[in-house]
């Protein structure tokens, strides 16, 4: 089966500049999370989505970043406007249901100048 | 709320010789463990996860880890490694009765193995 896709896969903009990112989530998953990935850490989780509803977005900066997964597949992360420490990779993953493993995709690599 | 801590950012051996990655967490309850691997160029992907059960899990790639409650430890371990396993290992927990939400991952270790 086909992984997770995302894209672009690198991302240069200057600061108070918005930028999105699109993430195709593997077939049949129900669930989608965003996370960002800062330079020398762990990934942090940003946004779990069940189906085209939010679960739990407790770690997203909501004054700047926003996500819709509008019809229970794709989704989007937005940034508006962006800052340097938003420089990361931002992983999207997705998994068929509870207790079943996360799979990753790619990423999107963004520098913020 | 949890964390995760990896004691080692750097490790670098020489093939063939034995493998362990310390991998500590901090929660009040019980958690779900898994360490995942990000080789060069490729994706995170999962290399071994514990649930319940048997505190020694075996994963892919001849990998092991060993779940000791008492430490809050999830170490991970193998015997013989080799040039191919040179990757970044990511050691991740999510409370018992998420299994597999809400991932918190530790800091990362990245391995490199000569050749």
């Amino acid at each position: 089966e086909a992984g997770v896709a995302q894209s672009p896969r690198y991302k240069i903009i200057e600061k108070r500049q918005s930028v999105a990112f699109w993430c195709n989530p593997i077939s049949g998953h129900a669930t989608l999370y965003w996370y960002q990935q800062i330079l020398g850490q762990g990934p942090k989780l940003l946004i779990q989505f069940q189906n085209n509803g939010v679960v739990d977005d407790s770690q997203l900066p909501k004054d700047r970043f926003s996500a819709e997964r509008l019809k229970g597949v794709d989704s989007t992360l937005k940034i508006q406007p962006a800052k340097l420490e938003d420089s990361a990779v931002y992983l999207c993953a997705s998994r068929r249901r509870l207790g079943e493993t996360q799979y990753f995709g790619p990423g999107t690599r963004l520098l913020v100048l | 709320a949890q964390s995760v801590s990896q004691h080692n950012h750097h490790v670098i051996l020489s093939e063939a010789a034995s493998l362990e990655l310390g991998c500590n967490y901090s929660y009040g309850g019980t958690v779900n463990l898994f360490w995942y691997v990000q080789y060069p160029g490729q994706h995170l992907q999962l290399l071994l996860k514990y649930f319940s059960g048997d505190p020694l899990v075996k994963g892919i790639k001849g990998f092991e880890a060993e779940f000791i409650k008492s430490k809050f430890s999830f170490n991970l371990r193998k015997p013989s490694v080799q040039w191919s396993d040179t990757a970044e290992y990511f050691c991740a927990v999510s409370p018992y009765n998420n299994a597999g939400n809400m991932l918190t991952f530790g800091g990362g270790t990245r391995l490199m193995v000569k050749p």
